[in-house]
């Protein structure tokens, strides 16, 4: 079975600065998808950023890029320009790319402060 | 596009007491899955469905069922509520089935007492 692992369980960060959140996971699959979701206060889960496992090019969108290491099985999340807007908790989760497994498995979870 | 919609977002039951909570989804998704989210747990997957009339068990299947009869709808029953079961559910849905991004309604908080 597939594991997600976030060793941070907190996080802070000064506005406009840059912070790493971490994510290892475990896994014998060649194909699968790895997610980084946000929930903020409201607790709404909103999708940050997804990369295919056989995609060398991390993912980046906007602020958010990943550092995909897929032989170290570490994907982690690094928001550059930190606003206070950031603040939430950050969810790192898998998804395999193999038919008849389509279960979602998350970490337990970072939650990032953004001091201003 | 609504995308997932959950109804009600709030909900107070007493221990033994059954209900539905809603789920629905306008974008023609094939995968629709229930999750629960407890104190440092993460997300845990209760149910769920790959079409209609096709549903199978999560990680946390124990005290509620689930059914799909059209797409769009993905209602999850809790048949004796019990106070394990306070948390904050949601309902997720994909298209594909293998590595298609999963998006999530605004979740139900429950509480049993």
């Amino acid at each position: 079975a597939q594991t997600v692992t976030q060793s941070q369980p907190e996080m802070s960060v000064q506005e406009a600065e840059t912070v790493t959140l971490s994510c290892t996971y475990d896994t014998s699959e060649s194909d699968y998808y790895l997610f980084w979701y946000k929930q903020p206060p409201s607790r709404q889960m909103i999708l940050v950023i997804r990369q295919e496992a056989y995609k060398q090019q991390n993912a980046t969108e906007n602020r958010f890029s990943v550092n995909f290491q897929k032989a170290a099985k570490s994907f982690s999340l690094k928001i550059s320009d930190s606003q206070l807007g950031d603040a939430a908790m950050y969810f790192c989760a898998y998804r395999s790319g193999r038919g008849g497994n389509y279960k979602l498995t998350f970490g337990k979870g970072t939650l990032l402060t953004v001091n201003p | 596009n609504a995308g997932v919609t959950q109804t009600p977002k709030f909900q107070v039951l007493k221990t033994g007491q059954s209900m539905t909570l809603q789920c629905a989804q306008d974008m023609n998704h094939e995968y629709m899955s229930w999750y629960r989210q407890d104190p440092g747990m993460g997300l845990r997957l209760i149910h769920y469905s790959v079409g209609a009339g096709i549903t199978d068990q999560g990680e946390v299947p124990n005290g509620y069922n689930v059914s799909r009869s059209t797409t769009e709808d993905f209602p999850l029953r809790l048949l004796s509520a019990a106070p394990s079961q306070t948390s904050v559910y949601f309902c997720a849905s994909s298209w594909g089935l293998a590595g298609g991004t999963q998006y999530f309604g605004p979740g139900t908080r429950l509480t049993v007492l």
